[in-house]
Order: C-alpha cells, then sequence, then structure tokens
C-alpha cells in the first residue's frame, strides 16, 4: 500500500531541545517537501527537495534543517533555534516534473 | 510577489445550498492551479488541478473549478453541497517547470445538515 508515512503523530519537547520529524515515502517520487500548518495562514513551506542529496529553502526555512540520504526519507529537524516550533507538520512528494503532491498525516509538535 | 488569496476564511452553508470559494494569485508567469481538500482527521488531498487546455475542470465529489486567466483566479464550486463536504479547502499555485507551491490560507466549510 502506497503512501507517506509520518511519526510520531504527536511529539512533545521541552524548549531549547532539538527534535527531528520522520517523513518517509514509498511511492517512488522524486521530490518532496515540509511545510508548516498554522490556524488561518494556510501551509507555508519550509524545505523542499528535488533529488537526493539536493534540497532548497522555502519561505520559512530558518530554525530548521533537513537531510536528503536516500529517495524515500526527508527528515525535518526542529532545532532550538526556532523561535515558535508548536505547530502541525506536514510532507509531501511528488513525480520529479511537479504534478500533484501528495501529503502525509503530519505531526503536531507541542514544544512546553 | 507571489501570492495566493482566499478571501472566504469561514463559510457555513446549509445541505443542498450552492458553493463558490474564491482563489486569486498573483504570480508572473504560466501557472498551474490546484484544490486540496483536508476533511477532519484525514489528509490533505487533491480535490482537482489545471494544468492546461480547458479552464473549466472538475474534480472529485462533483467539484469543479474554472481558471479565468485575466481575473487571476481559480474559484471552486459545487451546485449542491453535503454534510460531509465539511473540511477546509486550500487553493494552490505552481510555476509551470517549478517546485515550488504556494498555499493560500484555506476556507473553512462547514455544512449545516
Amino acid at each position: 500500500d502506497g503512501g507517506i508515512t509520518q511519526s510520531p503523530k504527536y511529539l512533545f519537547r521541552k524548549e531549547g531541545q532539538n527534535v527531528t520529524l520522520s517523513c518517509e515515502q514509498n511511492l517512488n517520487h522524486d521530490a518532496m517537501y515540509w511545510y508548516r500548518q498554522d490556524p488561518g495562514q494556510g501551509l507555508r513551506l519550509i524545505y523542499y527537495s528535488q533529488i537526493v542529496n539536493d534540497f532548497q529553502k522555502g519561505d520559512i526555512a530558518e530554525g530548521y534543517s533537513v537531510s536528503r540520504e536516500k529517495k524515500e526519507s526527508f527528515p525535518l529537524t526542529v532545532t532550538s533555534a526556532q523561535k515558535n516550533p508548536t505547530a502541525f507538520y506536514l510532507c509531501a512528494s511528488s513525480i520529479g516534473q511537479p504534478d500533484t503532491q501528495y501529503f502525509g498525516p503530519g505531526t503536531r509538535l507541542t514544544v512546553l | 510577489a507571489q501570492s495566493v488569496s482566499q478571501h472566504n476564511h469561514h463559510v457555513i452553508l446549509s445541505e443542498a445550498a450552492s458553493l463558490e470559494l474564491g482563489c486569486n494569485y498573483s504570480y508572473g508567469g504560466t501557472v498551474n492551479l490546484f484544490w486540496y481538500v483536508q476533511y477532519p482527521g484525514q489528509h490533505l488531498q487533491l480535490l482537482l488541478k489545471y494544468f492546461s487546455g480547458d479552464p473549466l475542470v472538475k474534480g472529485i465529489k462533483g467539484f469543479e473549478a474554472e481558471f479565468i486567466k485575466s481575473k487571476f483566479s481559480f474559484n471552486l464550486r459545487k451546485p449542491s453541497v453535503q454534510w460531509s463536504d465539511t473540511a477546509e479547502y486550500f487553493c494552490a499555485v505552481k510555476g509551470s517547470g517549478t517546485y515550488k507551491y504556494i498555499f493560500g490560507t484555506g476556507t473553512r466549510l462547514k455544512v449545516l445538515a
């Protein structure tokens, strides 16, 4: 059953700690994305990757980092430098030449 | 600046009412346009998309959208909504040949049974 998995569904961390959100896809898609969803602000692009070992900053990359060592995996690290990390994070993927994005179920991060 | 505007933030309708959600974009160049829907507790999923050709596109569950290039608009319509259409709807634009999608702020639709 193909799709995108994000784990965990809920994540709690103390302020000042880095945390890594997992995103895995078995759709054989080249491109992967990370978005942040806040109420009333829609989806804002954090990072995206077109191919393995390459990624670009989106609109709100400050305080975040990513890696793309494998085609199927695109983990997002929320660092202590991110001033307001509590949010709902969505991972997505699409076939190479950009087409429809497929989204994962999301991870809700709460920083205490 | 590239942007997408969804003017209706919250919409409440009774079942069988007609729906039109506005979406306007600002983008220089050829665009691809999308409407995504997020049902309560479910993944964000594609409702419909426009890449080229007929500007009136039909999607799942009876939804349609019309691309009006001169107005930079891509409004979503449904002639008769159902309670199950209660969801949040997002308009998105992407420049042709690019990887970056720009989403609107979303419209929360509540359909009263």
